[in-house]
């Protein structure tokens, strides 16, 4: 069970659009419609962003999208705002009731 | 809506065994379809997932720490714990719990810094 590979940073600036990509196997992403995005604070809690791969939480804008083709699920974040600079982590289920993240994204808005 | 808080030792001696419980609130740890999760990060490192348990006490563990690794739950108390044993430098993390769907950590705590050092 290999992390999933994500870019270790993007960045965009106000009102601007930015994809980060999470790229697994045919194991985890690939095989299952089951991934999830994170959105990490320094010294918050964890925020669910994006389940089932394009599912939003409630209280999530729509700003937030996701989507998935073959082994490379997407986060995609429209319209930048200064908020939403974070570290996001991409998460996949990987068959027998495991889970498997990725490195994490810093999101830097300019 | 539901609260999770971690707590437990923020230093733990290298060879022992790291313990942390998360207390849950706002909700019924018993409630059925959601499981209970650990998840660890390194300093300046990404997320690890270590494993989650049903109130059932049914338990799914990282492949790669299941030797390691153990969570337990304690309904009564609405409290889930974490057991990492013969810890090294390695295991020295900030430690989330969260709740679970099997494949969905809907909801976290803030977390705690464990570092293991002598």
């Amino acid at each position: 069970q290999s992390a999933l590979t994500q870019p270790r940073s993007v960045s965009g600036s106000p009102g601007q659009s930015v994809t980060i990509s999470c790229t697994g196997t045919s194991s985890d992403v690939g095989g299952y419609n089951y991934v999830s995005w994170y959105q990490l604070h320094p010294g918050k809690a964890p925020k669910l962003m994006i389940y089932d791969v394009n599912k939003r939480p409630s209280g999530v804008p729509d700003r937030f999208s996701g989507s998935k083709s073959g082994n490379t699920a997407s986060l995609t974040i429209s319209g930048l705002q200064a908020e939403d600079e974070a570290d996001y982590y991409c998460c996949s289920y990987a068959g027998s009731y495991t889970l498997v993240f990725g490195g994490g994204t810093k999101l830097t808005v300019l | 809506q539901v609260q999770l808080q971690e707590s437990g030792p923020g230093l733990v001696k290298p060879s022992q065994t790291l313990s942390l419980t998360c207390t849950v609130s706002g909700g019924s740890i018993s409630s059925g379809g959601f499981y209970w999760s650990w998840v660890r990060q390194h300093p300046g490192k990404g997320l690890e997932w270590l494993g989650y348990i049903y109130y059932s006490g049914s338990t799914y563990y990282n492949p790669s720490l299941k030797s390691r690794v153990t969570i337990s739950v304690d309904t009564s108390k609405s409290q889930f714990s974490l057991e990492v044993s013969s810890v090294t430098a390695a295991d020295t993390a900030i430690y989330y719990c969260a709740r679970a769907s099997t494949t969905v950590l809907n909801s976290w705590g803030q977390g705690t810094l464990v570092t293991v050092s002598s």
